[in-house]
């Protein structure tokens, strides 16, 4: 079956610690997308990828990281720079620009110790 | 930028009965796509309806509708003959047609659903 996939589901990071969150996808989409949930604060862009070898900013791309070297993977990094690092992370990937919507993962739930 | 507004915190519904979740977002763009989502305990997000501001006839799929009303920038989600399986959290959500946007939804705050037996 085509989807995401996020791992691991629950990450724990010391403090100035970078750690790494995978995503792939088997979709064929050509548009990846990580967004940041927080309590009371809806989904927030962290970075997007439209092609291979691309991304950008979103809103809150500060303290984090990405890389697009394969179509199918778009994995995201949380420096030791992310003040306050302890959210719940969502992957995402459309066909083209997402106007039938993005499929998403199972998100990974990372907690500063 | 565009924003979207969910104001609605929560919202309660028995069993059966019909629900509407409120959300209103500004911007200043004609062409544009507008979302509702629903994330479960599971924290899966699922797409329920999708709207195209070009169309003025609103979606339906199943017990799920919207009310679209474009010129007053609102997008609400009526839900009939909840069931117990319908509890979640619903997120609205915008996307803009082409530009220096490409393809970033941007999300409401999100609004708690409970459905009594």
């Amino acid at each position: 079956d085509g989807g995401i996939t996020q791992s691991p589901k629950y990450l724990f990071r010391k403090e100035g610690q970078n750690v790494t969150l995978s995503c792939e996808q088997n979709l064929n989409h050509d548009a990846m997308y990580w967004y940041r949930q927080d309590p009371g604060q809806g989904l927030r862009l962290i970075y997007y990828s439209q092609i291979v070898n691309d991304f950008q900013k979103g809103d809150i791309a500060e303290g984090y990281s990405v890389s697009r070297e394969k179509k199918e993977s778009f994995p995201l990094t949380v420096t030791s720079a992310q003040k306050n690092p302890t959210a719940f992370y969502l992957c995402a990937s459309s066909i083209g620009e997402g106007y039938y919507g993005y499929t998403f993962g199972s998100g990974t739930r990372l907690t500063v110790v | 930028a565009q924003t979207v507004t969910q104001s609605q915190p929560e919202m309660s519904v028995q069993e059966a009965e019909t629900v509407t979740l409120s959300c209103t977002y500004d911007t200043s763009e004609s062409d544009y796509y507008l979302f509702w989502y629903k994330q479960p305990p599971s924290r899966q997000m699922i797409l329920v309806i999708r709207q195209e501001a070009y169309k003025q006839q609103n979606a339906t799929e199943n017990r799920f509708s919207v009310n679209f009303q474009k010129a007053a920038k609102s997008f609400s989600l009526k839900i009939s003959d909840s069931q117990l399986g319908d509890a979640a959290m619903y997120f609205c959500a915008y996307l803009n047609a082409g530009g220096t946007s490409y393809g970033k939804l941007t999300f409401g705050q999100g609004t708690i659903l409970t459905v009594h037996p």
